[in-house]
């Protein structure tokens, strides 16, 4: 069975410009998270999809991020315009149940805006 | 508010030496999750274990045991004849009922040969 992926592993941008990242969960998830860890700080909570909508997008950290989970099964995160303080390890997880689950990790995409 | 502390930032050790790292929770809730992750070089985050807390219970897997209390809001992992293949970032993370996790700053772990 396949695991939690993503693309890219990495992006370099500028400042100002847009990208998009994408999260593959595994097949049958319907929880889907995204998270991220900047500068070597704690890994934080972005948001929280269960199908195709948002359970809760708490930890999103402004309107120039926007994440889409068309049909319950990818999800896309984009940033635009993208900001310096960006830069950071985006991971998105993966998992099964409608309560507290073990949520399996993607292997991250490492995001560098100059 | 819930929040996760691995106060040992970097840990060092030689190949064989038993190795503790430590992490410490805190949370309102009465029910709750506890996890640790490995992120080895490669950057993926592994999953380790899982624990609920109405179980106490310490649990061993080969080289690895985790120690959970929760009189003391602790949920430690120890690895007994570390190996090279250990050096990696350690999270432990807490998990409640909105499905998010709350991550310790993690713990570097370097074994040398």
């Amino acid at each position: 069975e396949a695991g939690v992926t993503q693309f890219p592993s990495h992006s370099v941008i500028e400042k100002g410009q847009t990208v998009t990242l994408r999260c593959d969960p595994i097949s049958g998830h319907d929880n889907l998270y995204w998270y991220r860890r900047v500068m070597g700080k704690e890994i934080k909570f972005l948001l929280h999809f269960v199908k195709e909508s948002k359970q809760d997008e708490s930890g999103m950290p402004n309107n120039r991020f926007l994440a889409e989970r068309t049909g319950g099964t990818y999800s896309t995160l984009k940033v635009q315009p993208a900001e310096l303080e960006d830069s950071g390890v985006y991971f998105c997880a993966s998992s099964q149940g409608p309560v507290v689950d073990t949520q399996y990790f993607g292997p991250g995409t490492r995001l560098t805006v100059l | 508010a819930q929040k996760v502390t691995q106060a040992q930032t970097e840990i060092s050790v030689v190949e064989k030496e038993d190795v503790t790292l430590d992490c410490v929770y805190e949370t309102r809730d009465t029910t709750y999750y506890l996890f640790w992750y490995k992120q080895p070089p490669s950057g993926e985050l592994v999953f380790l274990i899982r624990r609920n807390s109405f179980d106490e219970q310490n649990e061993i897997s080969g080289r690895y045991s985790w120690n959970f209390q929760k009189s003391t809001s602790s949920f430690n992992f120890t690895i007994t004849a570390s190996q090279v293949v250990d050096s990696a970032v350690y999270f432990c993370a807490l998990g409640g009922g909105y499905n998010k996790l709350i991550f310790g700053a993690g713990t570097r772990l370097a074994v040398h040969p």
